[in-house]
């Protein structure tokens, strides 16, 4: 199974300030059809996780700008340009280019 | 609008079985695959498996194979994940969540079913 490698585990952020989260897998997540199918989720305290980008870059439908991802092959970053009250709570990367599906074991997101 | 909607909290004793339903609404139910994520209390995510309503085809992840069966009932729009032989370990909150078409990730989650082992 493909590793997914969070780093930080923790990150106290001030408000509006920017967050940068990274996440590193064991093998390239290039797919045979081209594509990379890396996604992150934010899971907020009791809430069930919710998809925030896919594809590495691209937002899922009302998710706000400030979130951004970059990356290829086997690293990617999750950004949020701006920290507000409301992102508190763990992110999740997600690797979907092998079986299983693998997850990352989570960055928490908590305001100094 | 487009929710998957879990049955209620279980408790059940070791060695018993546990049936978790996942009702979708607001989409054409057999166009997406459902999978099924466990999260332990404190943990990460855990991917269990995907059952694609359109033609029943299941995956497995090789630690479940076996112990959990992914079925739907199209006529009620409803999937199912039934895990068997349950052990103190299982307890976990299990989530249903929608494919997001052909681009492996989830784009719609249910609200999530605490299923507690306890003797």
């Amino acid at each position: 199974d493909i590793v997914m490698t969070q780093t930080p585990l923790s990150s106290p952020v001030t408000l509006g300030q920017p967050a940068s989260i990274s996440c590193r897998s064991s093998q390239s997540l290039v797919h045979s059809d081209g594509n990379t199918y890396l996604s992150w989720l934010q899971q907020r305290p009791g809430q069930p996780p919710r998809l925030l980008l896919y594809k590495i870059s691209n937002r899922f439908s009302g998710v706000p700008d400030r979130f951004s991802g970059s990356g290829a092959g086997t690293d990617f970053t999750l950004k949020i340009s701006r920290v507000e009250a409301e992102d508190v709570g763990v992110y999740y990367c997600m690797q979907g280019t092998q079986f299983p599906q693998t997850f990352g074991q989570g960055t928490k997101l908590e305001i100094k | 609008q487009v929710q998957l909607v879990q049955s209620g909290t279980e408790m059940k004793k070791p060695g018993a079985s546990v049936k978790v339903s996942c009702k979708a609404s607001g989409y054409t139910f057999t166009s997406y695959g459902i999978n099924w994520v466990r999260q332990a209390p404190g943990q990460g995510l855990e991917w269990m498996g995907w059952i694609s309503p359109y033609n029943g085809n299941t995956h497995y992840a090789q630690k479940f194979q076996g112990s959990v069966t992914l079925t739907t009932d199209t006529s009620t729009s409803t999937a199912y994940m039934d895990l068997r032989s349950l052990r103190s370990d299982d307890t976990a909150v299990y989530y249903c969540a929608r494919d997001h078409g052909t681009d492996e990730a989830f784009d719609i989650w249910g609200q999530g079913t605490m299923v507690t082992v306890s003797s």
